[in-house]
């Protein structure tokens, strides 16, 4: 069946550090890809997505590019901030006979130090 | 609007308690909505979905169960709480209605943690 495999964390950087955190997928045809986030405390939240092959994803400085021939969507930013401390996940979506379903990765907690 | 309510925000019950979670939606009429649990290390799990009144499907054979009486409301049951229970349980809603596709994009709501002792 359709997964999604994230690395696993924490991981941990200095402010302004090069950030990725890598994700891939196992699906049949063509899903589209997400990466949400959760803040502390709080619900997920859609930070970017991507819909078909070689689509880039972006949002608040934050980078991801579907590529079908390595079945990747990893996530990167320049220049994180303290802020940016939160878990990330990576997710596919699936499409079924009513509605979607995502199919999410086990989430990757990012906590970025001063 | 598409404010999405969860209560309550934390629990606490003894093993073969019942349990009720209930999540409402404001916004648009009929809308798809979910049922996740985010358990230690496990990531994001889907529990159940519902495309409508009274319709539910369930993703993995477990000890809860769901209910959708009214078009903007959710309830996540168990009548015997085990203590894998325990987790952060998420409802969402997707941008489509129905049996109409969906782009993809969920809605969460903050969660209800629960922890079974």
């Amino acid at each position: 069946g359709d997964s999604v495999t994230q690395m696993e964390g924490p991981v941990t950087l200095s402010e302004e550090a090069f950030l990725t955190i890598n994700c891939t997928y196992t699906a049949t045809g063509y899903p589209s890809l997400f990466w949400y986030v959760q803040y502390p405390g709080e619900g997920l939240q859609l930070l970017l997505k991507a819909t078909k092959a070689d689509d880039k994803g972006s949002n608040k400085g934050f980078e991801a590019t579907y590529r079908k021939e390595t079945t990747s969507f990893h996530l990167e930013k320049g220049s994180v901030q303290v802020s940016d401390s939160a878990v990330y996940f990576c997710a596919l979506e699936k499409l079924t006979g009513g509605g979607n379903k995502l199919t999410f990765g086990t989430g990757t907690q990012l906590k970025v130090e001063l | 609007s598409q404010t999405i309510h969860q209560w309550p925000a934390t629990l606490v019950q003894p093993v073969g308690s019942p349990l009720s979670l209930e999540c409402t939606v404001e916004g648009t009429s009929n809308p798809n909505l979910y049922w996740y649990r985010q358990a230690a290390g496990r990531g994001l799990q889907l529990l159940f979905y519902s495309i409508g009144i009274d319709q539910i499907s369930s993703e993995v054979p477990q000890n809860l169960s769901a209910s959708r009486p009214q078009d903007r409301q959710f309830i996540l049951s168990s009548k015997k709480l085990l203590l894998s229970d325990s987790g952060f349980y998420l409802c969402a809603r997707g941008t489509g209605q129905g049996v109409e596709k969906n782009t993809g994009e969920l809605f969460f709501g903050e969660g209800s943690r629960l922890t079974v002792l």
